[in-house]
């Protein structure tokens, strides 16, 4: 079962910043927070990572809780281009790895 | 561009009739993934490759099965679909395990 619970769906205006939350209540120590988005009829797409510092690169932000049983995604200027299924996963690294994919979040990003 | 390809993008085959996927990447990654996802569903994986070494999911039908060759290539066969079996197939690949995974665009499988 996923060990994530997030809204079903959010909407966003355009050129505004679309923030996702997550509740990971049961992460373990060595599990990192995940972020994966699916346009319609594409494969997943990798978003961002982290363990328990804040993170950013060249498409969001994540921003995990001191406990760690939370998450935000940051989509800092949302595009209709945005408009997916975000999905946030935990997941331990190393052999025993792999992704759980859980209902997500349907973002919409409207003019 | 480095990529994951997956041929073809749409398959149809008919009740009973085995059929295979492929999957290619140029990526050289050591791990391989193969993830059914179904209408309105999040992916779900089926197993997975590190080199040679296969993992199935505990939950996977015996009915699917998958190959890999070499470093390049993998396989998704599918001994006799049922109609449930209709879904998009996703291969991944990861440098490692745990790592960021890349998708590739996907096979939609129709079972007539």
């Amino acid at each position: 079962d996923a060990k994530t619970t997030q809204p079903t769906s959010m909407d966003c205006a355009e050129g505004r910043a679309a923030n996702l939350p997550c509740n990971h209540s049961t992460i373990s120590g060595n599990e990192y927070v995940y972020w994966y988005r699916q346009i319609h009829s594409q494969g997943p797409q990798y978003i961002i990572h982290g363990l328990k510092n804040n993170e950013t690169n060249e498409m969001a932000s994540l921003i995990i809780t001191e406990d760690r049983k939370s998450s935000t995604l940051i989509l800092p200027h949302a595009t209709l281009r945005d408009t997916a299924v975000y999905y946030c996963i935990v997941q331990v690294t190393g052999t025993a790895s792999k992704l759980t994919f859980g209902t997500g979040t349907r973002l919409q990003v409207t003019l | 561009d480095a990529m994951v390809i997956q041929n073809p993008r749409y398959q149809v085959t008919q009740f009973g009739k085995p059929v295979t996927l492929s999957c290619s990447q140029t990526l050289n990654h050591n791990v391989m993934y193969w993830y059914q996802q179904k209408s309105s569903q999040a992916p779900k994986l089926l197993f997975h490759y590190y080199d040679k070494d296969f993992n199935n999911e505990a939950d996977t039908p015996d009915n699917f099965q998958s190959r890999r060759p070499n470093t390049s290539f993998c396989f998704l066969d599918i001994r006799s679909p049922g109609l449930g079996d209709a879904a998009m197939y996703l291969c991944a690949t990861s440098r490692d395990p745990g790592g960021e995974q890349f998708f590739g665009p996907g096979t939609r499988l129709t079972v007539l």
